[in-house]
């Protein structure tokens, strides 16, 4: 399994700041996935970062509100802009594991908006 | 649509007391099954997958089964330390993304 190690892993910001959470893997991997776990709620995925190419967003988010760099296989970066006190939530990094079919992930940043 | 849900939301256990978890899914095409273990500030930790119905995986005291509409994840005379959210997920459908349930969260006291 990859380790997976992100950064911050907590933060508490102002309403309409942004904040970038970097998340960096130990293994190149081809694709990485942000997701984001809100209070009560089940994981949902924001978008798919390839290497060299744009990240991919599921419906519902938008780049830019999340955008989204992946600079080399083993690293990428999600910006939360524009913050609101609904950007409250845990967002996790996640890579796929050998058998592409599992997922692993990464501590989390637990961020709050005030 | 594709769907993950997860019962009980919550469930107390006395330590040694076992019991199931259970998560029903509704999927095209499933690709995997998934159990995770989350602890409060932590990110979801890898259990087990399932691929077909019939199978069984099993890891100290947890095992995990699959039918064709649902999984189980059966404790063992759990202990304090397996107090945790457990997390299933699917993978499947046209984008083979994984779809998550809401949790359960194991509360098992000495």
């Amino acid at each position: 399994s990859a380790v997976i190690s992100q950064k911050p892993s907590r933060d508490i910001c102002q309403r309409g700041t942004s904040l970038t959470i970097q998340c960096q893997v130990d293994s190149q991997v081809t694709m990485m996935f942000w997701y984001r776990q809100q209070p009560g709620q089940s994981l949902t995925l924001i978008a798919t970062a390839n290497q060299g190419s744009e990240a991919t967003y599921e419906s519902g988010f938008v780049i830019d509100k999340f955008p989204i760099s992946r600079p080399n296989l083993t690293f990428s970066t999600l910006t939360v802009s524009n913050m609101s006190p609904e950007d409250s939530s845990i967002y996790l990094c996640s890579v796929v594991g050998g058998t592409n079919t599992e997922a692993f992930f990464g501590q989390g940043t637990r961020l709050t908006v005030v | 649509e594709d769907q993950v849900t997860q019962s009980p939301e919550a469930l107390r256990l006395q330590e040694g007391e076992s019991s199931s978890l259970n998560c029903s899914y509704t999927v095209s095409g499933l690709r995997g099954l998934f159990w995770y273990r989350q602890d409060p500030g932590k990110g979801p930790e890898f259990l087990f997958t399932l691929y077909s119905a019939g199978e069984e995986k099993e890891k100290e005291r947890l095992k995990a089964t699959l039918t064709k509409k649902e999984s189980f994840l059966h404790i063992t005379a759990p202990k304090p330390e397996d107090s945790a959210t457990y997390l299933c997920a699917v993978r499947g459908g046209s984008q083979g993304n994984l779809i998550f349930g809401k949790g359960t969260k194991l509360s098992v006291k000495p």
